[in-house]
């Protein structure tokens, strides 16, 4: 079974800092990975999407993927209070052709003023 | 772009009764469309994959006879919750899967339909 792990925090970051999530996944043969941003009672947006190992960066937020350990995490430079939320990491799996998305449970984070 | 509506965006109904729920993709063509379910402080739990004119695939289970799903256009999937009990009510949120374009295999999400049942 398809598995991916997040802390479920909560993390707390004051103002300005650096907020670094953090994901694994089971399946070595997933080939894309998502970031989602979920306020509370809203449904997730996206924010990242990393299909290669390395790093990739839009705006104040940097993906980072590492295949060989499984790995993908998502940092936040220059935490502001309205990134408080809950971000879900989600993978997809390398075989089918159905794009169905595994998520984890998702990590809380709250940017403190 | 990539915009998904969702209709209604809050529901609440009696027991017994059956409720529909509207996906739509709204400036874009979405072959396949997923429905979810998310209970309170849980993470999203796929319930079934759409894909225009076909029927749809559901997850272990998931039961196909209280879950009707209808794929009818590319623009539009719908979920009809059948006899609705209390235990069904939840967040419902669906996506679509941009087909083609710059975009890729990303899913987006619509602003998802709260179900209560009483």
């Amino acid at each position: 079974q398809k598995e991916v792990e997040q802390n479920s925090g909560p993390l707390s970051v004051p103002e300005g800092a650096i907020a670094s999530l953090n994901c694994t996944y089971s399946d070595r043969g997933s080939q894309s990975f998502f970031w989602y941003r979920q306020y509370s009672g809203k449904s997730p947006e996206l924010i990242m999407s990393i299909y290669s190992n390395g790093d990739k960066e839009d705006g104040r937020f940097t993906a980072q993927l590492n295949k060989a350990s499984q790995y993908v995490s998502l940092l936040i430079r220059d935490s502001q209070p309205s990134d408080s939320a809950t971000y879900l990491c989600a993978v997809k799996g390398g075989g089918g052709s159905n794009y169905k998305l595994t998520f984890g449970k998702g990590t809380l984070l709250t940017v403190n003023p | 772009g990539a915009v998904v509506s969702q209709h209604p965006s809050r529901v609440i109904c009696k027991s017994g009764t059956s409720v529909k729920i509207e996906c739509r993709s709204l400036d874009f063509q979405a072959t396949t469309m997923f429905w979810y379910r998310q209970f309170p402080k849980q993470s999203l739990m796929l319930m079934a994959t759409s894909n225009e004119g076909s029927k749809a695939t559901y997850e272990q289970g998931v039961e196909k006879d209280k879950f009707l799903i209808n794929h009818a256009s590319l623009t539009l999937s719908t979920l009809t919750v059948t006899s609705a009990h209390p235990e069904d009510s939840s967040f419902y949120i669906c996506s679509a899967r941009v087909a083609s374009g710059i975009v890729g295999n990303e899913q987006f999400f619509g602003p998802g339909t709260r179900l209560t049942v009483l």
